[in-house]
C-alpha cells in the first residue's frame, strides 16, 4: 500500500501570501489529521477531517483551514502568511473509526516564510 | 488539559549501551499513550502504543515501554541500541474522545555514538 503522501516536499512564500498544502492519504483511511511541528513549539496539532466533516480542531487561528473531499485527500490553507507560519506540515491518516487508532504519517510539506 | 513532559531533550549513547527515554503525561480517567519515532527529514512512525491490557508493550525492533499509572509515566526502553537508533523520539498522548488529537511531547533526540 502506498503511504502517506503530502506535495509539496519544500515551499518558500513572501509575508501576506496563502499557500495551499495537498495530503493523500492511505487508501481505505477516512481519517485526515494535520500538524505544525517547530523548533520552539514542537507538534502541534491543527484539525482533524473525517469523511469531510471537521471532527477536531487546535488552538490555531482562523488563517488556518482545511478541507476534505469525499476520496478522503485533504488540503490545508494558510492565509496572509506570517513568519512565525515557517515550519513543517504534517499530514497523518488512520482508519479513525476506534480511539487510539494509529495515525500514518506522510514526510510533511516544509514551508518557508519571508 | 492533557500534556506530556518529556524529561531529556538529548541523550547520546554508545552503540550496545541500554537507553531510557523519560515521558511523563498529566492524569486522566483513560489514556491511550504512544511512542513515535522520526528520523531526519522523515515524517513521524510509530514504534509502540499503549491502549489496555499488559503494561508493558514492545515494538518489533527491540523497544519496550511500560505503562505506569501511579506515575502517570509512559518510559521507553531498549537494553542495547544501534546506531541506526539514533532518531527523534516523540512521545504521545490522548484520550477517548479526541481522534486524531494527539498532544505530543517535545521530543527527545538520541544520539548513538560508535
Amino acid at each position: 500500500k502506498a503511504g502517506v503522501t503530502q506535495t509539496p516536499r519544500y515551499l518558500i512564500k513572501t509575508r501576506g501570501q496563502q499557500v495551499t498544502l495537498s495530503c493523500s492519504p492511505i487508501s481505505g483511511h477516512r481519517s485526515v489529521s494535520w500538524y505544525q511541528q517547530t523548533p520552539g513549539q514542537g507538534l502541534q496539532f491543527l484539525f482533524e477531517y473525517f469523511s469531510e466533516t471537521q471532527r477536531n480542531k487546535g488552538n490555531f487561528p482562523g488563517r488556518f483551514s482545511g478541507r476534505q473531499f469525499s476520496n478522503s485527500r485533504s488540503e490545508m490553507n494558510v492565509s496572509t502568511l506570517e513568519l512565525g507560519d515557517s515550519a513543517l506540515y504534517l499530514c497523518a491518516s488512520s482508519l479513525g473509526a476506534t480511539d487510539g487508532a494509529t495515525l500514518h504519517f506522510g514526510n510533511g510539506t516544509r514551508l518557508t516564510v519571508t | 488539559a492533557q500534556s506530556v513532559t518529556q524529561l531529556d531533550s538529548q541523550v547520546p549513547v554508545f552503540e550496545e549501551a541500554p537507553v531510557e527515554l523519560r515521558c511523563n503525561y498529566s492524569s486522566s480517567v483513560s489514556v491511550y499513550l504512544f511512542w513515535y519515532v522520526q528520523y531526519p527529514n522523515q515524517g513521524l512512525q510509530l514504534l509502540l502504543k499503549y491502549l489496555s491490557g499488559s503494561t508493558l508493550v514492545e515494538s518489533i525492533n527491540g523497544f519496550e515501554a511500560e505503562f505506569n499509572k501511579s506515575q502517570t509515566s509512559f518510559h521507553l526502553r531498549k537494553p542495547s541500541v544501534h546506531i541506526s537508533d539514533t532518531a527523534e523520539y516523540f512521545c504521545a498522548v490522548t484520550d477517548g474522545g479526541s481522534q486524531g488529537n494527539l498532544i505530543f511531547g517535545k521530543g527527545t533526540k538520541l544520539s548513538v555514538k560508535p
